[in-house]
């Protein structure tokens, strides 16, 4: 079956490491997306790629990195200089049209 | 900037009422208007909206379109439990970028 696969569901990192959220998608889709998700924000975008080996910065970059090597794949770091890390990340692609397909989302907390 | 702003943040209704969640936005070069449910995890896609004034159908939700006044609603009659969610609208703007709204929370009770 087609969809977006984010895996780990769940994660836990110390202050100070750098971790990478996996995503996939085998819909055939060109664009790419991560959001974050924290309570009373809504969904912010962080990064955002239309097509292979190009992508762009969100309304909230600062502190993540992406790539985009693979037309399925678009993997996020969150680095240690992302002063406040914990949250529910979402990673979707979406059709021509515009609409978007989300993962069953990453749950990072930082201890 | 693009803003996508909803009411209200949160509702308690019970089973069987009917209610309507609103979604206004200011943006440029607008090409569509989205609405997302979200239960537990992924939001799931609802509803895309590109033309004024025509309204989509899925069961007992229903949602519009108001280009002029630049406002969504979205309609749920004969509420379930079921329907208790976050309901999310987001506007397509240029480069397919998304901006949502921070979101209802419905909350349907028995």
């Amino acid at each position: 079956d087609g969809g977006i696969t984010q895996s780990p569901k769940y994660l836990f990192r110390k202050e100070g490491q750098n971790v990478t959220l996996s995503c996939e998608q085998n819909l055939n889709h060109d664009a790419m997306y991560w959001y974050r998700q924290d309570p009373g924000q809504g969904l912010r975008l962080i990064y955002y790629s239309q097509i292979v080996n190009d992508f762009q910065k969100g309304d909230i970059a600062e502190g993540y990195s992406v790539s985009r090597e693979k037309k399925e794949s678009f993997p996020l770091t969150v680095t240690s200089a992302q002063k406040n890390p914990t949250a529910f990340y979402l990673c979707a692609s979406s059709t021509q049209q515009g609409s978007l397909f989300f993962g069953e989302g990453s749950r990072l907390t930082v201890l | 900037e693009d803003k996508v702003v909803q009411s209200p943040l949160s509702l308690v209704v019970h089973e069987g009422d009917t209610v309507t969640l609103n979604c206004s936005y200011e943006v440029t070069n607008f090409r569509s208007l989205l609405w997302y449910k979200q239960e537990k995890k992924a939001p799931t896609f609802l509803f895309m909206l590109t033309s004024s004034g025509i309204e989509k159908k899925s069961g007992r939700l229903s949602s519009i379109l108001d280009k002029k006044e630049l406002f969504s609603i979205l309609n749920i009659t004969a509420t379930q439990t079921g329907d208790s969610a976050i309901y999310l609208c987001a506007q397509i703007g240029p480069a397919s970028k998304l901006t949502f709204g921070t979101g209802t929370r419905l909350q349907v009770t028995l």
